[in-house]
This record gives C-alpha cells, sequence and structure tokens, in this order.
C-alpha cells in the first residue's frame, strides 16, 4: 500500500522568502505520479505541481518548484518568492499506475503554511 | 478554464436521513471521483467511477454509499441514512486518463455536509 508522509503540520514564512516543504511517500510501483495541491481557507483543492516518477529532471511551475529524491522517496515542495496568497494548507500526494487501472490519490495529512508581511 | 462543478456547497441534514451530493465533471472527463475530508484531517478516497460502473472504492465506501451518473453530465453521491460521523467536506473530482499527463485531477469545490 502506498503511504504519504508529511511531517511539517504548521510552517510559517515571510513575504517574499523561501520555504521548503518536506513529503515522503512509500510505494512498490515502478512508475508513479505524485502531486502537490493547495487547499486555500475557501477549501478548494488546486494542483500546484505534479512530477511523474520515470522522470529526472524536477518539475517547476514558476515559483514553485520540487525535489524529487527517488532513491530517498521524497518529493519536497520549495516555494520561492512567497506571497501572501500561498498562505494555505498543502497537501502532497502520490497515484500509482496500476497498468491501466485508474489508481486513486493518496494524500499526507497536510502543512499549514502561513505566510506574513 | 473548464471546471468541476459541485452542488450544494453546503448542506445540513438530520441523522438518519438521506442526502444526494450533486457533480458536473468537466465534459470531455471520462474518470470520475468522490473524496472526503472530514475536518482537520486529510483528504481521503471514497470511489472512482468509468464507464457507468465503480472501478475502485476504498473500506470507507460501504453500502451506505452509491454513485449514480444518470445523465451525460451529473455525477451523484448518494448516502442512505446519514451518521455524525459523515460530516465532512465532499470532493467530486475529475480526469481524462489516469496518468499525470492528463493534468491529473481537476477538483470541485466541494460540498460541506453537516449531520446534525
Amino acid at each position: 500500500a502506498q503511504t504519504v508522509t508529511q511531517s511539517q503540520p504548521e510552517m510559517s514564512v515571510q513575504e517574499a522568502e523561501t520555504v521548503t516543504l518536506s513529503c515522503t511517500y512509500d510505494t512498490s510501483e515502478n512508475n508513479y505520479y505524485l502531486f502537490w495541491y493547495k487547499q486555500p481557507p475557501s477549501r478548494q483543492m488546486i494542483l500546484v505541481i505534479r512530477q511523474e516518477a520515470y522522470k529526472q529532471q524536477n518539475a517547476t511551475e514558476n515559483r514553485f518548484s520540487v525535489n524529487f529524491q527517488k532513491a530517498a522517496k521524497s518529493f519536497s515542495l520549495k516555494i520561492s518568492d512567497s506571497q501572501l496568497g500561498d498562505t494555505a494548507m498543502y497537501f502532497c500526494a502520490s497515484k500509482g499506475n496500476y497498468g491501466g487501472s485508474q489508481g486513486n490519490l493518496i494524500f499526507g495529512k497536510g502543512t499549514k503554511l502561513s505566510v506574513k508581511p | 478554464e473548464p471546471e468541476v462543478t459541485q452542488t450544494p456547497s453546503h448542506q445540513v441534514t438530520q441523522m438518519g436521513q438521506e442526502v444526494i451530493l450533486r457533480c458536473v465533471p468537466i465534459s470531455n472527463h471520462l474518470y470520475f471521483y468522490w473524496y472526503r475530508q472530514i475536518l482537520g484531517q486529510k483528504v481521503e478516497f471514497l470511489v472512482s467511477f468509468y464507464n457507468n460502473e465503480i472501478s475502485e472504492k476504498s473500506e470507507i465506501f460501504d453500502d451506505q454509499f452509491s454513485v449514480e451518473r444518470p445523465d451525460g453530465s451529473n455525477f451523484t453521491l448518494k448516502i442512505r441514512s446519514t451518521k455524525l460521523e459523515d460530516s465532512a467536506m465532499y470532493f467530486c473530482a475529475s480526469s481524462t486518463g489516469t496518468g499525470a499527463s492528463s493534468g491529473g485531477y481537476t477538483f470541485g469545490s466541494g460540498t460541506r455536509l453537516t449531520v446534525v
């Protein structure tokens, strides 16, 4: 079974600074996908960034980037130039690729990020 | 940008009553999901649906729950006899395929269900 662990329940960062959120996972799959979702106070789940495990290159999306360490099963999210609007709950998630079946998202418990002015 | 639409945004129901949560997935998506998030806890998978049938379900998705795609656009989650512990945020999601290249999942804004 897949598991996703986020060891930081809460973090804070000053506006314009950089913050890194940690995530580790466990899977027996050879190919899988990893995601970071943002959940602002509105409770909507918004995809921030995704990574396919067979790709060596770390994914980046504007101010968001990941450090994907496949051997260590680590998938951290770096937010550069933090903005007040980044304040939210951040969930790390994994999804297997079970040879054609859908697979489902396995979420971590989340990290509450507060960006301070 | 296409959206997954969920209605209602908030529903209050009495324990033992039946509720139906509604979702309109993105029109060209083929896979549909329901997830649940109890307040302050992580998001949990309930069920996935493809080609008019359930393809996977979790332990949470017991006989109290059912899903249906009654027409070409709606995707519903029914809870037959609600319990206090069913109080949660329920998210619908859809995707075009199974891989990350499909864009992952697009989530709706959720329905907050409160059972009293």
